[in-house]
């Protein structure tokens, strides 16, 4: 099993749709979680942390489940600028190192 | 503030060859994080300098190698190129243990 998954997608939405996207992680004592965007032939760029409590900026909502091992990511009333893929990140307790999941490619379209 | 640079951006050799990229972290941020991106695949770790050592490394074979110097600036090299190395090679540094990393804008290889 990977130590991050996601689904490659696409996901492919019309503008002003929502949408949310999942990750599982596999090391129950990871300690730090983070969604990252990268655009086509870009370099990653944080996009948002991830907290127990959950945590919103504007139309972006991130949640993390423990328990279950995964974290989500929804986005409300999608931009074309939203197209995008974005990575789920994870760091390990110790380990401080950044394990990125494979992507999950997001097009939205008018 | 300037952000992670790397060089060079783009970079063509041929099979059998050395490549050698550079990384610029920020200012004050002493880990350097490298990780390779072929094309259609996720960010696979590579290899993991602080204080001018080693302290990780990806599952990748020994010729791919680097190092960090006293200016927090790292280097890697990869030896005895094979086709399949072509990728987009990503630099990140990051403030003592984190949490976030700060990508450059990456060094595409291309090995023919």
């Amino acid at each position: 099993r990977k130590e991050v998954e996601q689904d490659p997608g696409p996901f492919n939405v019309p503008e002003g749709a929502t949408v949310a996207f999942n990750c599982t992680y596999s090391n129950s004592a990871s300690q730090s979680f983070f969604w990252y965007r990268q655009d086509c032939r870009k370099e990653p760029k944080l996009l948002m942390s991830v907290y127990s409590s959950g945590n919103e900026d504007g139309r972006f909502t991130a949640q993390l489940n423990r328990a279950s091992q995964y974290i989500s990511l929804l986005i409300r009333d999608s931009k074309l600028s939203d197209s995008a893929t974005y990575l789920c990140v994870v760091n390990g307790r110790g380990s401080y190192i950044p394990t990125f999941g494979r992507g999950t490619s997001l097009i939205v379209h008018p | 503030e300037a952000g992670v640079t790397q060089s060079p951006t783009h970079l063509i050799k041929t099979r059998g060859q050395q490549a050698t990229l550079r990384c610029s972290p920020i200012s004050g941020h002493t880990s350097v994080y490298w990780y390779q991106q072929a094309l259609g695949l996720g960010l696979q770790f590579l290899l993991w300098y602080d204080e001018g050592e080693e302290r990780n490394r990806g599952n990748f074979p020994p010729r791919f190698s680097g190092r960090q110097f006293p200016n927090y600036s790292s280097e890697l090299n990869v030896n005895a190129l094979e086709l399949e190395d072509s990728a987009l090679y990503l630099c990140a540094s990051i403030l003592g243990f984190g949490p976030e990393a700060f990508f450059g804008q990456g060094t595409r290889l291309t090995v023919v």
